[in-house]
């Protein structure tokens, strides 16, 4: 059964660097890749950016810039480092297998001083 | 990017009524258009791969057809459990959401 869980702390303040950590089961990441999908509180949703099964990166272009993602094939943890926090980037962090057929259950993420 | 515009963003239907929900894309995705359930504190549930597959376990009153760059999620006979927000996904390159449709019960 294939299962993703997010974990991460709950309240920055900005500018900090957020670190998040998608731990994966029933699914090889050298075989699956892993997405993160970030959801302000009440809008829509944005893809952040994809980590591939050969561990090759692509990233949304609004935060390029700012954004990480890398993973642990031994440990079936992929993580997320975003730096330079602001209020905007409040809201739901998801990750999910490539295909965004399965999705953890999502972080919430305030930014606030 | 290719921009998805998803109609209605408000949806208000009877049980029993068939509902129709539209995405265009802003160029021809090749049918990489998935459709998502949200309800509200959950994460979203894939109803729909590749315009027009069930994905296992979804209940058949779901479909989704389409083409190029117009694709739609129908609810045959909606239900009371139906009540949640609708988004589609291409990704037929760097993924895009729609906006997004909340589905509530007339």
């Amino acid at each position: 059964q294939v299962q993703l869980e997010e974990s991460g702390p709950g309240l920055m303040q900005p500018s900090e660097t957020l670190s998040l950590t998608c731990t994966v089961s029933g699914f090889s990441l050298t075989s699956n890749g892993v997405g993160w999908v970030r959801q302000p509180l009440g809008k829509g949703l944005v893809w952040m950016g994809t980590i591939w099964a050969g561990g090759s990166t692509n990233y949304n272009s609004a935060v390029q810039s700012r954004l990480s993602i890398s993973r642990d094939t031994s440990k079936s943890q992929v993580f997320l480092k975003m730096n330079s926090l602001q209020p905007e980037d409040t809201g739901t962090y998801y990750c999910a297998s490539h295909r965004f057929d399965y999705w953890g259950q999502g972080v919430m993420v305030t930014v606030s001083s | 990017d290719i921009q998805m515009t998803q109609s209605p963003s408000f949806l208000s239907a009877s049980v029993g009524d068939r509902v129709t929900i539209n995405c265009k894309a802003s160029q021809n995705i090749n049918k990489y258009l998935n459709w998502y359930q949200q309800k509200l504190g959950e994460a979203p549930k894939l109803l729909i791969y590749n315009t027009n597959n069930l994905q296992t376990g979804i209940p058949s009153r779901f479909s989704g057809s389409g083409s190029g760059t117009d694709y739609t999620l129908t609810i045959s006979s909606l239900q009371p459990e139906d009540v949640a927000t609708y988004f589609c996904l291409q990704h037929s390159s760097r993924p895009t959401f729609g906006g997004g449709t909340k589905l509530e019960l007339k």
